[in-house]
């Protein structure tokens, strides 16, 4: 029973690259997530999807793009990186408002 | 927008003594949940309440929503080593089930 599975677990990216960051969960969850976590900042809500085929802007949207696959998966786009977005990436999935169930996370940076 | 405030940000406890984190809230929350993140892990469900003035034990642990629904605690019973981590609340309302994040207390605990 995997639950939230995220990929890679680590990467250092060079300004300007881009790179896509993946997230798979198996336990048939409608809602999925991605936050980034900063110091002293808590997590903050990039985007989200209600449900397969839909996605929406959160608090920290710019810079990202997302791509609903399926039901399963849920990937966080970074098309130019810059070192603004040094974080640690969390995809999450839930049952609409039950709890989240979080991924290991991602820790980028971005040089 | 909706706010949620969480205090203390730190706090450090000899091990047996007893910890609270508070979380309040700018407007009427729906429902408010709970997650602990271990040092270097990654955010993890403990509970959600719902009811005005709702009381929930698991174990040491007594969660708290306030009458008004705009504010919740979490209580830690005497202290362990293994209870070192951050505690984030998380509330949702205005018909949105998609939840604000507090900035989370990271509790300390010397042994």
């Amino acid at each position: 029973n995997a639950g939230v599975t995220q990929t890679p677990k680590f990467q250092v990216l060079k300004t300007g690259q881009s790179m896509t960051l993946q997230c798979a969960q198996d336990m048939n969850h409608n809602s999925m997530y991605w936050y980034r976590q900063d110091p002293g900042m808590g997590l903050r809500l990039i985007y989200y999807s209600a449900s397969e085929g839909t996605t929406d802007k959160g608090e920290v949207p710019n810079g990202y793009n997302v791509s609903r696959l399926n039901k399963r998966e849920f990937s966080l786009r970074l098309e130019s990186a810059a070192p603004s977005q040094t974080s640690v990436y969390f995809c999450a999935s839930s049952e609409n408002e039950y709890g989240y169930t979080f991924g290991s996370g991602t820790r980028l940076t971005v040089v | 927008g909706q706010q949620v405030m969480q205090i203390p940000q730190y706090q450090h406890v000899q091990e047996g003594e007893d910890f609270t984190t508070y979380c309040n809230s700018s407007t009427t929350l729906s429902n408010i949940q709970w997650y602990k993140q271990r040092p270097g892990g990654h955010p993890v469900f403990l509970i959600q309440l719902v009811k005005s003035g709702e009381v929930k034990k698991q174990k040491r642990l007594t969660f708290q929503f306030g009458e008004a629904k705009k504010n919740s605690s979490l209580h830690i019973t005497a202290t362990q080593t293994t209870d070192v981590g951050t505690y984030f609340c998380a509330g949702s309302s205005g018909g949105s089930y998609i939840p604000t994040f507090g900035r989370g207390t990271s509790l300390i605990v010397h042994p």
